[in-house]
C-alpha cells in the first residue's frame, strides 16, 4: 500500500534558481496539503486542495510560491526565484475525504536547502 | 483566532516514567482533535484522533488522550515511556464545519533516556 510519495527527497540549489517539489497522493484521496516545517516556525500549512481545486492558499508566503494540482494523482509546489530563507522541509499530505475528522497521511518530505 | 498551544517544548524523561503532554486549543464550535508523532528523520504519523463519543481515546503504541471540553484541552498520556518513544509530538485541531484545514501546535520534543 503506497503512501504519499514526494520527490525529490533532498534538493540543494543556489538562490535565484527555480525549485519544483512533487507529490503523489494516496490513490483515492481527494484532499491534498502542502506544509513547510522549520525550527523557527514549526509546521505551517501553505495551501490545500479539495478535488484538485485550491481551497485555501493563505499560508503561501509570497508570490514566489505557487502550487498546482492538474489531476487527482499529482501536485507540484514551485518556488521561483528561491531564496535562502526558503530552506526547510516541505511535506505533502493527503486525506481520503474533504472532512476534517479524517486523518491526513504525510509523505516523507523534501529537505530543501537554498545556498 | 484559531490556535493550538503545546506548553511543553522539550521534555526529557527516563524509561518507564509516565508522560503527559499538554495541548490546549482555541476554536469556536465543534472540533476534531489529533495527535501526530514524528520520529527523527521521518514523516508525521497519526497517533490517535477524537471527533465524537468517549472523550478518552486510545491510540497506537500505548498512547491515549483525553478530551476535556470545558478546559479546551486534549492532553496526551502514556503510563510508561520507552526509549523508542523519542520523537516530536504534534497536537492538531480542525473544525467539524470546515472542509479541511488542521491547525498544528508548535510541537513537543520528547527525549527518553535509556
Amino acid at each position: 500500500d503506497a503512501g504519499v510519495i514526494q520527490s525529490p527527497r533532498h534538493e540543494v540549489t543556489e538562490m535565484g534558481q527555480e525549485v519544483t517539489l512533487r507529490c503523489k497522493p494516496i490513490s483515492g484521496h481527494n484532499s491534498l496539503f502542502w506544509y513547510r516545517q522549520t525550527m523557527m516556525r514549526g509546521l505551517e500549512l501553505l495551501i490545500y486542495f479539495n478535488n484538485n481545486v485550491p481551497i485555501d492558499d493563505s499560508g503561501m508566503p509570497e508570490d514566489r510560491f505557487s502550487a498546482k494540482m492538474p489531476n487527482a494523482s499529482f501536485s507540484t509546489l514551485k518556488i521561483q526565484p528561491s531564496e535562502p530563507r526558503d530552506s526547510a522541509v516541505y511535506f505533502c499530505a493527503s486525506r481520503e475525504r474533504a472532512m476534517s475528522n479524517q486523518p491526513q497521511h504525510f509523505g516523507d518530505g523534501t529537505r530543501l536547502s537554498i545556498l | 483566532a484559531q490556535s493550538v498551544s503545546q506548553h511543553n517544548h522539550h521534555v526529557i524523561l527516563s524509561e518507564a516514567a509516565s508522560l503527559e503532554l499538554g495541548c490546549n486549543y482555541s476554536y469556536g464550535g465543534t472540533v476534531n482533535l489529533f495527535w501526530y508523532v514524528q520520529y527523527p528523520g521521518q514523516h508525521l504519523q497519526l497517533l490517535l484522533k477524537y471527533f465524537s463519543g468517549d472523550p478518552l481515546v486510545k491510540g497506537i503504541k500505548g498512547f491515549e488522550a483525553e478530551f476535556i471540553k470545558s478546559k479546551f484541552s486534549f492532553n496526551l498520556r502514556k503510563p510508561s515511556v520507552q526509549w523508542s518513544d523519542t520523537a516530536e509530538y504534534f497536537c492538531a485541531v480542525g473544525g467539524s464545519s470546515n472542509t479541511g484545514k488542521l491547525i498544528f501546535g508548535q510541537g513537543t520534543t520528547l527525549q527518553v533516556k535509556p
